[in-house]
């Protein structure tokens, strides 16, 4: 057990539709990192916070936001879901931005 | 920008046997090299990783890497397999000087171990 929860852990929604993901950081983790893992695209870094505020952004569309909020947990939003948005969503947290990452067991988003 | 690339997508292996997992990195920049592991439904787990010093680097059960400069992999081993090793084993490259923010993972490679 990584230590950091991510809820729910399957997602089944339609086409145009929008759903909040949510990550709770291992205790003590400032940073947190969210990451799409799909069939056709892999492992893609899309954006990470570090004690409320964003401090890097990957491959994430417009679509998409995420924040974190005072109690260090964050939320990835996506809106106007698209098929190709199915996929596994990663949560990371690091004790700070030179730690290793320890990873949540996904949420699995699937889009109809 | 940096790469990763991982050649074999599946790698069938019988328990005991040994076992190699290639990785190839490209960087225009210096890089710190990862191994992470995914177990069938749970999320990847840090197998072991290279910052600096000596170019072999161990696990806690078994695997090593080592990295080569001038041939810019970062293989893992393991002298003997076992069943419970079968899953998803991804590597990892960040660039030195933005720490562990910016991981780029290669395609993963599937270990299936069978007795």
């Amino acid at each position: 057990d990584s230590g950091v929860t991510q809820t729910p852990k399957h997602l089944i929604t339609a086409t145009g539709q929008r759903v909040t993901l949510r990550c709770s950081p291992r205790s003590g983790d400032l940073s947190v990192y969210w990451y799409q893992q799909s069939l056709d695209q892999g492992l893609q870094f899309l954006i990470q916070y570090y004690n409320g505020e964003e401090r890097a952004k990957g491959n994430i569309l417009e679509r998409f936001s995420a924040q974190q909020f005072p109690d260090l947990h964050s939320e990835l939003n996506l809106s106007s879901l698209e098929l190709g948005d199915s996929a596994l969503y990663f949560c990371a947290s690091s004790t700070t931005v030179d730690s290793p990452l320890h990873f949540g067991n996904g949420t699995r988003l699937t889009v109809t | 920008a940096q790469s990763v690339t991982q050649l074999d997508s599946q790698v069938p292996v019988f328990e005991e046997a040994p076992v190699e997992l290639r990785c190839n990195y490209s960087s225009s920049v210096s890089v710190y090299l990862f191994w992470y592991v995914q177990y069938p439904n749970q999320g990847l787990q840090l197998l072991l990783k290279y910052l600096s010093g000596s170019t072999l680097v161990e696990s806690i059960n078994g695997f090593e890497a080592e990295f080569n400069k001038s041939q810019t992999s970062f293989h893992l081993r393991k002298p003997s397999v076992h069943i419970s090793d079968t899953a998803e084993y991804f590597c990892a490259v960040s660039p030195r000087n933005t720490g562990f923010q910016k991981l780029v993972f290669g395609t993963g490679t599937r270990l299936l171990v069978s007795p």
